[in-house]
C-alpha cells in the first residue's frame, strides 16, 4: 500500500497570504490528523477529520481551518500567514478514529517570509 | 491536559552500546503510548507501540517498558548502529468518545558514533 501523501513538500508564501495543504491517507484509512512541527514548539495537535466531519481540535487560531472530502482526502488551509506560521505540516492517517495507529506522511514545510 | 516530558532531549552513544529514552505522562487515562522515529527531511515512523494493559514489548533490538502506577514508559534500543542516529518521539494517545489524539514529547535526539 501507498502511504500518506502530502502535497506540496516545500512552499514559501509572504505574510498575510494564504496557503492550502493537501493530504492523501492510505488508501482505506478514513481519518486524517494534522500536526505542526516547529523546533520550539514541536509536534503540535491542530486537528482531526473523520467522514468529511472535524472530530477532535487543537488549541490554534482560526487562521488554521481545513476539511476533508468524500474520498477521504484533506486539505488544511491557513489565512492570513504569519512568520510564526512557518513550519513542517504534517498529516497522519488511521483507518478509523477508535484505532489507535496513526501513519504520518513527509510533511509540507511551509516558509513564511 | 495531557502533557508528555521526554528526556534527555540529546543523546549521544558509540556503536554497539544500548540507548534509553525515558517518557513521562500526566494523565493517567492515556491508554496507548508509539514511539516515533524521524529522519531528517522526512516524517515520523511508527516504530513501536505499547497499550495500558500491558507492561513490556519487544521488536528485535527495540523494546518498551510501560510502568502505569508511575506513568512512565521508556524505549530501549539495544547494539545501536549509526542508522539508528535520529530524533525519537514518545506520545500519550487519549482515548475520548471514540477520538484520539497524540501528545508528544519534545523528543531526542540521538547520535550513533562508528
Amino acid at each position: 500500500k501507498a502511504g500518506v501523501t502530502q502535497t506540496p513538500r516545500y512552499l514559501i508564501k509572504t505574510r498575510g497570504q494564504q496557503v492550502t495543504l493537501s493530504c492523501s491517507p492510505i488508501s482505506g484509512h478514513r481519518s486524517v490528523s494534522w500536526y505542526q512541527q516547529t523546533p520550539g514548539q514541536g509536534l503540535q495537535f491542530l486537528f482531526e477529520y473523520f467522514s468529511e466531519t472535524q472530530r477532535n481540535k487543537g488549541n490554534f487560531p482560526g487562521r488554521f481551518s481545513g476539511r476533508q472530502f468524500s474520498n477521504s482526502r484533506s486539505e488544511m488551509n491557513v489565512s492570513t500567514l504569519e512568520l510564526g506560521d512557518s513550519a513542517l505540516y504534517l498529516c497522519a492517517s488511521r483507518d478509523r478514529v477508535s484505532t489507535d495507529t496513526q501513519y504520518f506522511g513527509p510533511g509540507t514545510r511551509l516558509t513564511v517570509l | 491536559g495531557e502533557n508528555v516530558e521526554q528526556h534527555p532531549s540529546t543523546l549521544s552513544v558509540q556503536e554497539g552500546d544500548s540507548a534509553v529514552i525515558k517518557c513521562t505522562y500526566s494523565d493517567s487515562a492515556s491508554n496507548y503510548f508509539p514511539w516515533y522515529k524521524q529522519e531528517l527531511g522526512k516524517g515520523p515512523q511508527l516504530i513501536i507501540d505499547i497499550r495500558s494493559n500491558v507492561g513490556e514489548k519487544k521488536d528485535q533490538r527495540i523494546a518498551v517498558t510501560l510502568n502505569k502506577t508511575a506513568k512512565h514508559f521508556s524505549l530501549h534500543i539495544t547494539e545501536t548502529q549509526p542508522e539508528d542516529s535520529a530524533v525519537y518521539f514518545c506520545a500519550a494517545s487519549l482515548v475520548s468518545g471514540g477520538y484520539n489524539k497524540l501528545i508528544f514529547g519534545a523528543g531526542t535526539r540521538l547520535a550513533v558514533h562508528p
